[in-house]
């Protein structure tokens, strides 16, 4: 099975600051990726498919970007809202839908 | 607008079984694949499977093979799933997802399993 490695675990950010969150599969998934945000209680929510493929109604402040083994996932102005815990996904259906192991994002 | 609403919070046993709910409104139900997606508690998320409620063709995670079954009914718009030989580590909320990558998720159904 592809793995999906999310770095780092956890970052502490201030309101503003630009954060970046990586992801890295064990093989090429070319660019069937998505980025998932979650709050405590709550469903995650889609930011970003195909790697770099922006929701209908998220900010567009987050951005992701890559191909093949290695992904970003871009916040350039982080807001209140945005404290939360972000998850990668490997969409490549002919192969079990992953995720990456998390990583939080909390206030400095 | 797409829901998918969950059954309630479930308590079994070790060694039970549990059969979770998601009744789909909004859609076309047989066009989309259905996913099984569980969190344990202060842990990340992990893919169980889906199903294809047109066909009834289900695909599972290798760790859960054996274990789980994925049905649907589409003259009720539901899908289930039943996971078998329950374990204290299956405690987790299930979520359904609609296709994934999707921004249409369930409530998430809580499920306990402790003596």
């Amino acid at each position: 099975d592809i793995q999906m490695t999310q770095s780092p675990s956890s970052v502490s950010a201030s309101v503003g600051d630009r954060v970046t969150i990586t992801c890295r599969a064990s093989q090429s998934i070319s660019t069937w990726l998505a980025w998932y945000q979650q709050k405590p209680g709550k469903a995650p929510k889609l930011l970003i498919f195909a790697a770099s493929s922006l929701e209908s109604g998220v900010p567009s402040r987050f951005s992701g970007s890559g191909s093949g083994t290695d992904f970003t996932l871009t916040i350039s102005s982080l807001q209140p809202e945005d404290f939360a815990t972000y998850y990668c996904q490997q969409a490549d259906s002919f192969h079990p839908l992953i995720f990456g192991g998390g990583t939080k994002v909390e206030i400095k | 607008q797409v829901q998918l609403v969950q059954s309630g919070a479930e308590v079994k046993k070790p060694g039970a079984s549990v059969k979770v709910s998601c009744k789909a409104s909004g859609y076309s139900f047989s066009d989309f694949y259905m996913h099984w997606v569980r969190q344990a508690p202060g842990q990340g998320l992990e893919w169980m499977g889906w199903i294809n409620p047109k066909s009834g063709g289900t695909n599972y995670a290798q760790k859960f093979q054996g274990r789980v079954t994925m049905t649907g009914d589409t003259s009720i718009r539901t899908v289930y799933m039943e996971l078998s030989s329950l374990r204290p580590d299956d405690t987790a909320v299930y979520y359904c997802a609609r296709q994934l990558p999707s921004d249409y998720w369930g409530q998430g159904t809580l499920v306990t399993v402790s003596s």
